[in-house]
């Protein structure tokens, strides 16, 4: 079962250049949702998504966009890169909320992302 | 708002027992969990917390109190591979999104 899969694992890019991180699970999730993570302030919430179809900012949306086509997949773009978005990226996924239990997330192995 | 309180940093002893602490203060409240983080890792779920008291899990326990707005993990007997970064994340008033700590990085020594 591969769980959560993100790709790439390392990237450098220069400012100004557009890529995308993906990423990929395959335990029927609903809600999937990407974080970035700097030192000494813990993962922040960028976009979420609910369902295929469906995605909403969180809290530092800015600079990135997603998509959720399909339940599986939840790219994440960069539009114009800068210097502020190096960072490391995880996706993560988890079940809806079913009779009320909370549902853990589950992550992605992480990117390491460099913006000279 | 949303405010998450935890120690930057704890160093305790192998076969010890260590608290990590967290405080929060957030608009809406529907849980609480933990997870551990090793360097260059993803975070891996420990535990969670939706009712005041204590859970336990083995080495582990976690404790909530809502009125205090107070957590804590508890790790017992403590291994080596202990080490790393452990992230207080509270689950948003929608029940939809956390919110992280800062994480707190445990250095156990031989």
């Amino acid at each position: 079962n591969a769980g959560v899969t993100q790709t790439p694992k390392f990237q450098v890019l220069k400012t100004g250049q557009s890529m995308t991180l993906q990423c990929a699970q395959d335990m029927n999730h609903e809600y999937m949702s990407w974080y970035r993570q700097d030192p000494g302030m813990g993962l922040r919430l960028i976009h979420y998504s609910v369902g295929a179809g469906i995605t909403d900012q969180g809290e530092v949306p800015n600079g990135y966009n997603v998509s959720r086509s399909t339940t599986e997949d939840f790219p994440l773009r960069l539009l114009s890169a800068a210097p502020s978005q190096t960072s490391v990226y995880f996706c993560a996924s988890r079940r809806g909320r079913v009779g009320g239990r909370l549902e853990k997330l589950f992550f992605g192995s992480g990117t390491q992302l460099s913006v000279l | 708002g949303q405010n998450i309180d935890q120690p930057t940093e704890m160093t305790a002893t192998e076969g010890a027992i260590v608290q990590i602490n967290c405080t929060y203060q957030t608009s809406g409240f529907n849980g609480l969990f933990w997870y551990q983080q090793h360097a260059g890792e993803a975070p891996t779920f420990l535990s969670y917390n939706v009712l005041d008291g204590l859970e336990e899990k083995g080495r582990f326990s976690s404790f909530l109190s809502r009125s205090k707005g107070y957590s804590y993990l508890l790790l017992k007997e403590l291994q080596m591979k202990d080490s790393a970064s452990y992230l207080c994340a509270v689950l948003d008033n929608y029940g939809q999104n956390f919110v992280f700590g800062p994480g707190t990085r445990l250095s156990v020594l031989p």
